[in-house]
């Protein structure tokens, strides 16, 4: 079974600041997917990045961007010139390969608030 | 195009009474998801189904919860004899293909609490 560890439950950042959150993983997996994914206050949950395992280079998208460390099984999220509306909670997710990303694996999230 | 549709969004039931809770898929998804989000915890997954099938069902509890998906309308998740410890958090989640899918769409959840 796998597992996904997010050890940090709350963060802060000042606005226009760059802030990394931490997620770890547990698999004898070799391919497989990892997600962030950002839950502001109405729910939603909202897919940010996706990196896949076999992979090398990291996964980036505007102003986000992972560190993927495959043997350290660790797969933290970089937010860059963090904005107002980056306040919500952050959740690591894992798929393996050949399942579907409906069926994942969450981390306990990451509450971060950006201060102005 | 209207995305994971989840109603109520907000429901109270005394313990004992039954939960029935809605998820809408995106159009042209055949494949929907359940997870629970207790408070301060991640979303763990309860069930996968397909149009009239129960494909994986490994995080339901073995009582009192059920899930459908027919052939016309919504999915429902049904809780019978509510206790307060049901009260959380429910995720739908739809997607297009299954297997082959590497994104679920989430909807906005019902939040469920039991009095």
């Amino acid at each position: 079974a796998q597992t996904v560890t997010q050890s940090q439950p709350e963060m802060s950042v000042q606005e226009a600041e760059t802030v990394t959150l931490s997620c770890t993983y547990d698999t004898s997996e070799n391919n497989y997917y990892l997600f962030w994914y950002k839950q502001p206050p109405s729910r939603q949950m909202i897919l940010v990045i996706r990196q896949e395992a076999y992979k090398q280079q990291n996964a980036t998208e505007n102003r986000f961007s992972v560190n993927f460390q495959k043997a350290a099984k660790s797969f933290s999220l970089k937010i860059s010139d963090s904005q107002l509306g980056d306040t919500a909670m952050y959740f690591c997710a894992f798929m393996k390969l050949n399942t579907n990303a409906g069926k994942s694996t969450f981390g306990d999230g990451t509450t971060l608030t950006v201060k102005p | 195009n209207a995305g994971v549709m989840q109603n109520p969004r907000h429901l109270v039931r005394r313990r004992g009474q039954e939960a029935r809770l809605r998820c809408s898929p995106m159009k042209g998804h055949s494949h929907v998801y359940w997870y629970r989000q207790l408070p301060e915890e991640g979303l763990k997954f309860m069930v996968y189904l397909q149009k009239e099938n129960i494909i994986d069902e490994s995080g339901m509890p073995k009582e009192r919860f059920s899930a459908e998906f027919p052939k016309e309308g919504p999915s429902i998740l049904r809780i019978q004899q509510v206790v307060r410890g049901d009260s959380a958090a429910y995720f739908c989640a739809s997607s297009p293909r299954g297997p082959r899918d590497t994104e679920a769409f989430f909807g906005q959840g019902t939040r469920l609490t039991v009095v």
